[in-house]
Formats: structure tokens, sequence, C-alpha cells
């Protein structure tokens, strides 16, 4: 069964720690992303990745940044996490076209105190 | 850039009663449309997915969704909701060759 796997499934962290969270995927997918999901605003893209070594800004980049050193593995890193940080952060990957959709982990739920 | 809207963003429906979950987006070029199921305290799963042809497409478990060009909708429908139902629904649609834009999602509670 192809999964994509996040490290971690929920996660306390205290203002200003620097945190990682890790997404893994057995796919071979060229493309993966990060989002935030927060009630009543539903998935905000943070940043995406369609090749190793390349990312792009999504809609809400700022206080986040990102590593995809290998393909199948992509890093979600909060430079200095701040209490507004709390949230859900969902992976996904997708082969090369929108088409074909993504495939979803099943999340992290990041306390921020 | 293309936005999706939920125009619901709670549904309360009886068992075994008839829901529609309702989604429109912004543009109208060729676009690719998504249906996402997330059941709580997991992640989303794809329920059905249109991307040509016929207009009506259905997911196993008797969701259908209808793609509207004129009216730029793509609803969800099922005729007879069950208790394992309840979930939040999310409504995609493509933006550009490789991204998906997600709608605010729409929470259906289904009550015995």
């Amino acid at each position: 069964d192809v999964k994509v796997t996040q490290s971690s499934r929920y996660l306390v962290k205290r203002t200003g720690e620097k945190v990682f969270l890790e997404c893994v995927q057995d796919m071979d997918h060229e493309n993966m992303f990060w989002y935030r999901q927060d009630p009543g605003l539903g998935l905000r893209l943070i940043y995406f990745s369609y090749d190793v070594k390349m990312k792009e800004k999504g809609d809400i980049p700022e206080g986040y940044s990102v590593s995809r050193e290998k393909k199948e593995r992509f890093s979600l890193i909060l430079e200095s996490a701040s209490t507004n940080q709390t949230s859900m952060y969902l992976c996904a990957s997708s082969l090369w076209a929108s088409s074909y959709g993504y495939t979803f982990g099943s999340g992290t739920r990041l306390t921020v105190v | 850039a293309q936005s999706v809207t939920q125009l619901d963003s709670q549904v309360p429906v009886f068992e075994e009663a008839p829901v529609e979950l309702r989604c429109n987006y912004s543009s109208s070029v060729s676009v690719y449309l998504f249906w996402y199921v997330q059941y709580p305290n997991q992640g989303l799963q794809l329920l059905l997915k249109y991307l040509s042809g016929s207009t009506l497409v259905e997911s196993i478990n008797g969701f259908e969704a209808e793609f509207n060009k004129s009216q730029t909708s793509f609803h969800l429908r099922k005729p007879s909701v069950h208790i394992s139902d309840t979930a939040e629904y999310f409504c995609a649609v493509s933006q550009g060759a490789q991204k998906l834009v997600f709608g605010q999602g729409t929470r259906l509670t289904i009550n015995p």
C-alpha cells in the first residue's frame, strides 16, 4: 500500500524552539507539499517542492522553511516556533501532474506553548 | 488565481436522508476537480475526481459529483447517508500543471 508517512502524530514544543516536521513517501512522486489546516480556513499551502533541492513558496511561507535533499523526504522547519503556528500540518505528495491528485499523510498536530 | 468556495461550513442531516455538499470554483478554464474526505484524526483521502468525459463521476461508497461548466460547480451528493459518512469533505481544483487549491471544508454530521 502506497504511503506518505509523517514522523510524529502529536508534538508539543516551546515558543522559540526550532521544530522539524518530517515527511517520507514511498511512491517515487516528484511533487511534495506542506499544508497547514485550521478550522474554518481549510488547507493553506506553505511550501511545495517539484524536485530534489527545488522548492517554491506557497500562500503562507512566513516563519517556515523546507528542505528536500532526497526525492522521498520533505522536511518542514519552523525556525523559531510561535504560538500562532499551533496547527495541524499535513504533508502530501503527487506525481508530476495535478490530474493525479495528492496522497496525504495522517498529519502532525503541533502545539506551541 | 483559482479559488474554491464550499458554500456550507457545516451540514447536519439525519441517517438515510439525502445530502448535497456544494462547491464552486472561480475559473472557467479547463480544470481537474476533486473531492477529498477526512475522517476524524486522519489525513485526507481521495473520494472522487473529474478529469474529462462524463460530467457525472461516482465513488465506490455511493457518493457522486456532477461537473457543471457553465455554473463552475462540482457539487457532491449521496442519496442516503450512513453514520460512517460523518467526516469533513474538501473540494479541490487544479491550479496550473502541478498544484491543487482546496476549499474551506464542509463538516458533515449524521444524526441517528
